[in-house]
């Protein structure tokens, strides 16, 4: 089964809304990634967070992480258009080393409307 | 230049046949992995190599074969293509070293197996 599962798995919304799309895993984590893909295309990592850490920022981005409840959510703000894309959250498990087997969960399709 | 290159980009075969999918990257990495991915569905690893000499199955290895020629090529093989391995095939890569977890995608092979 996969590591991680993304919630919801599809999402519209209108332009200059905020996004919100949430991730659950299972085992322990060196490190959860998200990542986006354009339809067909290659993915492109957009932040890690660590373990250790409980939320990070990379411009409108803002990714939270609850290693209780082996959760993670990913926060778009002020969406665009261009944002339309599938989000991907990847697990690097713990006790392995790190980098070495990402595990992606199955993403969420995010729709946003001019 | 892309930094990670697949070719073909498009491929359609016949059941039986044998094909190979190539990737090349010169982002000095040693790490590389296959994955495929099917419809509507995240990606599933199919093969890891963490330098020339290491090869890794991955989740789906069965059907599928690797070669590292080299530090910058890395080529996946189906030994007698089936239709249920029709699907989206990506190359990564990644430096793997603390810090330097980010993989980077290659555009994907789109394969058709008939």
């Amino acid at each position: 089964s996969q590591q991680g599962e993304e919630d919801p798995q599809a999402l519209s919304i209108q332009e200059g809304e905020n996004a919100t799309m949430n991730c659950s895993y299972k085992t322990s984590i060196n490190n959860l990634q998200w990542y986006r893909q354009n339809s067909g295309r290659g993915l492109v990592h957009l932040i890690l967070i660590r373990s250790n850490e409980r939320e990070k920022h990379s411009g409108r981005l803002r990714v939270t992480l609850d290693t209780s409840k082996k959760s993670s959510s990913l926060l778009i703000t002020a969406s665009r258009a261009a944002d339309t894309a599938s989000y991907f959250c990847a697990t690097d498990r713990w006790g392995e080393t790190s980098g070495s087997r990402l595990t992606f969960g199955e993403g969420t399709q995010l729709t946003v409307n001019p | 230049d892309a930094d990670v290159t697949q070719t073909p980009r498009n491929r359609i075969t016949k059941t039986g046949k044998r094909i190979m999918l190539e990737c090349s990257q010169t982002k000095g990495h040693d790490r590389m992995y296959w994955y495929r991915q099917d419809p509507g569905l995240g990606l599933q690893l199919i093969y890891y190599s963490f330098d020339v000499k290491d090869i890794n199955k991955g989740e789906i290895s069965d059907g599928y074969s690797v070669s590292r020629q080299a530090q910058a090529k890395f080529s996946l093989s189906l030994e007698s293509a089936i239709p249920n391995q029709t699907a989206l095939y990506f190359c990564a890569t990644s430096d793997g070293g603390l810090g330097q977890e980010t993989q980077y995608f290659g555009p994907g092979t789109r394969l058709l197996v008939l």
